[in-house]
C-alpha cells in the first residue's frame, strides 16, 4: 500500500523559513514525480511545483520559484519542501501528492501539514 | 496559466439524485483533465483522470465527459457519502491548475 506520511504542523514568524517533508512508503520515489499543492483557509487547491527525485530536477509555478524550495532525498524515500520568507499569505496547508508513476494526476496524497504564519 | 472555470460554485441535491459539474478551459487541453472529491479535513481523492477514465476503486456512479473546453462530471444515484467538495484539475500543461471547486450538499 502507498502512504504518504507528511511532517506535524509548523508555525512560523513572519521572515523566517519552514521545511516541511513526505516520507512516501510502498514505493520508490525515483520512479515518480512528487508534487506539492497548497490550499490557504477555506479555498481552492493551488499547484506549487513538482520534482523529479530521480535527478532533482524541478518545475515550479512563477508565482511560487522564489517561496518554495523542492528537494528529495532518495536513500530515505523522502521529499522536502521549503517555504522561505513566510508572510501571513503563506497560511495555508500544504499537500504533497504523486502518481502513480509520472503520470500528471494525483492518485495518492499526504495527509496535509498546516502551516501558520504569525508573530 | 491555463484559467480553469468551474460551475456551480455550490448545489444542493437529494439521495439518489443526478447531478453534474462543469469546467470550462480557457483552451484546449486535450482532455488532460482530472477530477478529485475533497471532504472536510481530509486530502483530495483521484475520481477521473483523462478526462473520462474512472480511478480504481471508485464506483461507476462517478463518470467523466467531455465537449470541446467544456468537462463534465457526473454524478449518478447520489448517495450521502458523495457529499463533499469536488475539483477540477488540468494536467495538459505547467502550471497545473485547479477549478475553483463545487459544494455538493444532500438535502
Amino acid at each position: 500500500e502507498v502512504q504518504l506520511q507528511q511532517s506535524g504542523a509548523e508555525l512560523g514568524k513572519p521572515g523566517t523559513s519552514v521545511k516541511l517533508s513526505c516520507k512516501v512508503s510502498g514505493y520508490n520515489i525515483r520512479n515518480t514525480y512528487m508534487h506539492w499543492v497548497n490550499q490557504r483557509p477555506g479555498k481552492g487547491l493551488e499547484w506549487i511545483g513538482r520534482i523529479d527525485p530521480a535527478n532533482g530536477n524541478t518545475i515550479s509555478a512563477e508565482k511560487f520559484k522564489s517561496k518554495a524550495t523542492l528537494t528529495a532525498d532518495t536513500s530515505s524515500n523522502t521529499a522536502y519542501m521549503q517555504l522561505s520568507q513566510l508572510k501571513s499569505d503563506d497560511t495555508a496547508i500544504y499537500f504533497c501528492a504523486m502518481g502513480p508513476g509520472i503520470t500528471p494526476w494525483f492518485a495518492y496524497w499526504g495527509q496535509g501539514t498546516l502551516v501558520t504564519v504569525s508573530s | 496559466d491555463i484559467q480553469m472555470t468551474q460551475s456551480p460554485a455550490s448545489l444542493s441535491a437529494s439521495l439518489g439524485e443526478t447531478v453534474t459539474i462543469e469546467c470550462l478551459t480557457s483552451e484546449d487541453i486535450y482532455s488532460n483533465l482530472a477530477w478529485y472529491q475533497q471532504k472536510p479535513g481530509k486530502s483530495p481523492q483521484l475520481l477521473i483522470y483523462d478526462a473520462s477514465s474512472l480511478q480504481d476503486g471508485v464506483p461507476s456512479r462517478f463518470s467523466g465527459s467531455e465537449s470541446g473546453t467544456q468537462y463534465s462530471l457526473e454524478i449518478n444515484s447520489l448517495q450521502s457519502e458523495d457529499a463533499a467538495t469536488y475539483f477540477c484539475q488540468q494536467h495538459h500543461d505547467y502550471p497545473y491548475t485547479f477549478g475553483a471547486g463545487t459544494k455538493l450538499e444532500l438535502k
